[in-house]
C-alpha cells in the first residue's frame, strides 16, 4: 500500500540549530517526492520536490532533502533553522498522480 | 504570482445539509484536485479531474460527494447530505500540464458540519 511516514510529530528547536525531519515511503512505482511546508494561516506551498537525478534536492530558504532509494526515504535538513521557519512540514509523495501525504511535523522555533 | 483561491474560507452547516466548496485553480492549470484534513489527521486525496472528467477518487469520494467545472475558470466540490464526520479542511489544488508540475494549493475552506 502506498503510505508515507513522518516520525517527528512535533519539534522544538532553538534558532540557529540544525534540523532534520524523517520521512519514509512506501510506494511501487517510480517515486516523485515532496516536501510542502503550512505557515500558520497560510496554505501548503511547495519547499522543494525530487523526481529523479541528483538526489540531493535543493529547496526555498536554505531547505534540502535527499532521496535514499535504499532506504525509502526523503528527509529535510536545513543547517540553522530561523524563527520564521516555524510551521507545518508535510512530506508526500505522487502516487502517481496524487499526492499521499505523511501526518505532517510541527516546527516550533524560539528566538 | 497566481494563486489557487477557494471560497468560503469557512463554511458552517446542519447535517443533512448540501454544501458546494468553489475552487478557482491557477488559469492556464489543466488538472485539478481536490483533498481534505480533518483536525488533526493527515492530508487526504479525495478526487482528481482532467479534460472534465474525474481522472481518479478516493474511498471517501462517496456518492455524497459530486465535482464540477461548470465554467471556465471555477471548481466546485458538492456534498449533497453533509454528515458530521465531513467536518474538515477541504483544500483545492491544480497544475499544469506534466506530472512533474507542481501541485499549487489553496488556502483551503473549513467546513464545520453541527
Amino acid at each position: 500500500a502506498q503510505s508515507v511516514s513522518q516520525h517527528n510529530h512535533h519539534v522544538i528547536l532553538s534558532e540557529a540549530a540544525s534540523l532534520e525531519l524523517g520521512c519514509n515511503y512506501s510506494y511501487g512505482g517510480t517515486v516523485n517526492l515532496f516536501w510542502y511546508v503550512q505557515y500558520p494561516g497560510q496554505h501548503l506551498q511547495l519547499l522543494l520536490k525530487y523526481f529523479s537525478g541528483d538526489p540531493l534536492v535543493k529547496g526555498i530558504k536554505g531547505f534540502e532533502a535527499e532521496f535514499i532509494k535504499s532506504k525509502f526515504s526523503f528527509n529535510l535538513r536545513k543547517p540553522s533553522v530561523q524563527w520564521s521557519d516555524t510551521a507545518e512540514y508535510f512530506c508526500a509523495v505522487n502516487a502517481p498522480d496524487k499526492l499521499i501525504f505523511g501526518t505532517g511535523t510541527r516546527l516550533q522555533v524560539f528566538p | 504570482e497566481p494563486e489557487v483561491t477557494q471560497t468560503p474560507s469557512h463554511q458552517v452547516t446542519q447535517m443533512g445539509q448540501e454544501v458546494i466548496l468553489r475552487c478557482v485553480p491557477i488559469s492556464n492549470h489543466l488538472y485539478f484536485y481536490w483533498y481534505r484534513q480533518i483536525l488533526g489527521q493527515k492530508v487526504e486525496f479525495l478526487v482528481s479531474f482532467y479534460n472534465n472528467e474525474i481522472s481518479e477518487k478516493s474511498e471517501i469520494f462517496d456518492d455524497q460527494f459530486s465535482v464540477e467545472r461548470p465554467d471556465g475558470s471555477n471548481f466546485t466540490l458538492k456534498i449533497r447530505s453533509t454528515k458530521l464526520e465531513d467536518s474538515a479542511m477541504y483544500f483545492c489544488a491544480s497544475r499544469e500540464r506534466e506530472i512533474r508540475d507542481t501541485q499549487y494549493f489553496g488556502p483551503g475552506t473549513r467546513l464545520t458540519v453541527l
